[in-house]
């Protein structure tokens, strides 16, 4: 079984600032981890992924992850904030064969000017 | 090209109608997937089809009924829905790598 926990679910943030979002997460297998954002009114956007390559992932719009297993952790960080990046945000995981995913309960970022 | 297309955008209907839900992908995924989105909550999976097969329902009512004509397309079927089925629907196919590709959604509202 997977579970997600994703710590605070407002972050606000001035334009400029670190970003950090956490997510820690428990799989009974080993995890395929994502981050996903979501604007309003939208479906969901794949930021980035990790399948156990690398444990620094990259992702789009400038944001990154790193895999700590020791830790559980799969936290999305991002050195700007810059106001587009204002919405909301879902760690997952998955370990099935169907690829079921288990979400976080989110994450919304403000980002102040 | 990762999109994953869905109609309609919009949708309102009354508890007693009939109506469907739109989802395609030609990316040659063969997982395809349903989920409900209520405000300020995660995804909620409803179905899964793997090759064109139904392989997870997740307790749905059956009021809805999801169907899989081909390898890229994805229906849900809507009959007497209750109100508080109202929500966003999203439709996603899965790639190699195990992520999944989301649709825009249809924002259903149900009078």
């Amino acid at each position: 079984a997977q579970s997600v926990t994703q710590l605070g679910s407002h972050v606000s943030v001035s334009e400029g600032a670190l970003v950090l979002l956490r997510c820690n997460y428990s799989s009974s297998v080993p995890p395929y981890l994502f981050w996903y954002v979501q604007y309003p009114n939208q479906g969901l956007q794949l930021l980035l992924k990790y399948t156990s390559a690398a444990t620094l992932v990259k992702g789009i719009n400038g944001f990154e992850a790193e895999f700590k297993k020791s830790e559980t952790s799969f936290h999305l960080t991002k050195p700007s904030a810059h106001m587009s990046d204002a919405a909301e945000y879902f760690c997952a995981v998955t370990g099935t064969s169907y690829g079921k995913l288990t979400f976080g309960q989110g994450t919304i970022l403000t980002v102040h000017p | 090209d990762t999109e994953v297309t869905q109609t309609p955008k919009h949708l309102v209907m009354g508890m007693t109608n009939k109506k469907s839900l739109k989802c395609e992908q030609h990316m040659g995924h063969r997982a395809m997937y349903w989920y409900k989105q209520k405000a300020k909550k995660p995804p909620e999976l409803m179905f899964v089809y793997s090759y064109e097969k139904l392989s997870i329902n997740e307790s749905v009512p059956s009021r809805f009924s999801p169907e899989c004509p081909n390898s890229s397309l994805l229906n849900l079927h809507l009959h007497a829905l209750q109100p508080e089925d109202s929500a966003l629907y999203l439709c996603a196919s899965r790639g190699q790598g195990y992520e999944q590709y989301f649709g825009p959604g249809t924002r259903l509202t149900v009078t």
